[in-house]
């Protein structure tokens, strides 16, 4: 079956530094893959997608790019802000519309210190 | 665009008693929604595929006959946790996508049970 895996957290940095957060996946297909952001007390938002090999998802200065060889879609800012401490999710959705069931990672936590 | 509300946002009951989750797409209609349960600091694992029009899809080990769900209309799901006991606390959230593969997620629900 599906299964998404992330590095283990909590990540704590300083502001500015630069950020890098693992996500690998195992997918019989060809998955859409995600980044879902949880900010405290909210609900869970996209902050990004990429939906075949090679491309590159991007909002907010994150980034992750889809790399099939490697199945990962690491997460990556190059500097990050106190208002990024939150959870961030990988996921991967196998199937074709809004129909498709998302397998999410455990999630982890960023906190970022002033 | 692609707003997902939920009602109500927090809620304590009594063991014993049943609690309604109100699932709602403000701004475009969803055949299909999704609801997840959240542990703290875990994971989301989805529970149920609510269809439009018919019985909804139990993810394996998720009681059908405890948590049933009706998704009335095009934009409304409901998810009611019957006889709710202390270890049915958690945060239930629910997500629909309109068009694309994206899901889009509402806030949430916490549910304690006394």
């Amino acid at each position: 079956g599906n299964s998404v895996t992330q590095m283990e957290g909590p990540v704590t940095l300083s502001e500015e530094a630069f950020l890098t957060i693992n996500c690998t996946y195992t997918a019989t297909g060809y998955p859409s893959l995600f980044w879902y952001v949880q900010y405290p007390g909210e609900g869970l938002q996209l902050l990004l997608k990429a939906t075949k090999a090679d491309d590159k998802g991007s909002n907010k200065g994150f980034e992750a790019t889809y790399r099939k060889e490697t199945t990962s879609f690491h997460l990556e800012k190059g500097s990050v802000q106190v208002s990024d401490s939150a959870v961030y999710f990988c996921a991967l959705s196998e199937g074709a519309g809004a129909n498709s069931k998302l397998t999410f990672g455990k999630g982890i936590t960023l906190s970022v210190r002033p | 665009g692609a707003v997902v509300s939920q009602h109500p946002s927090w809620v304590i009951c009594k063991s014993g008693t049943s609690v309604k989750i109100e699932c709602r797409s403000l701004d475009f209609q969803a055949t299909t929604m999704f609801w997840y349960r959240q542990f703290p600091k875990q994971s989301l694992m989805l529970m149920a595929t609510s269809n439009e029009g018919s019985k909804a899809t139990y993810e394996q080990g998720v009681e059908k006959d405890k948590f049933l769900i009706n998704h009335a209309s095009l934009t409304l799901s409901t998810l009611t946790v019957t006889s709710a006991h202390p270890e049915d606390s958690s945060f239930y959230i629910c997500s629909a996508g309109p068009i694309t593969d994206t899901q889009y997620f509402g806030p949430g629900t916490r549910l304690t049970v006394l």
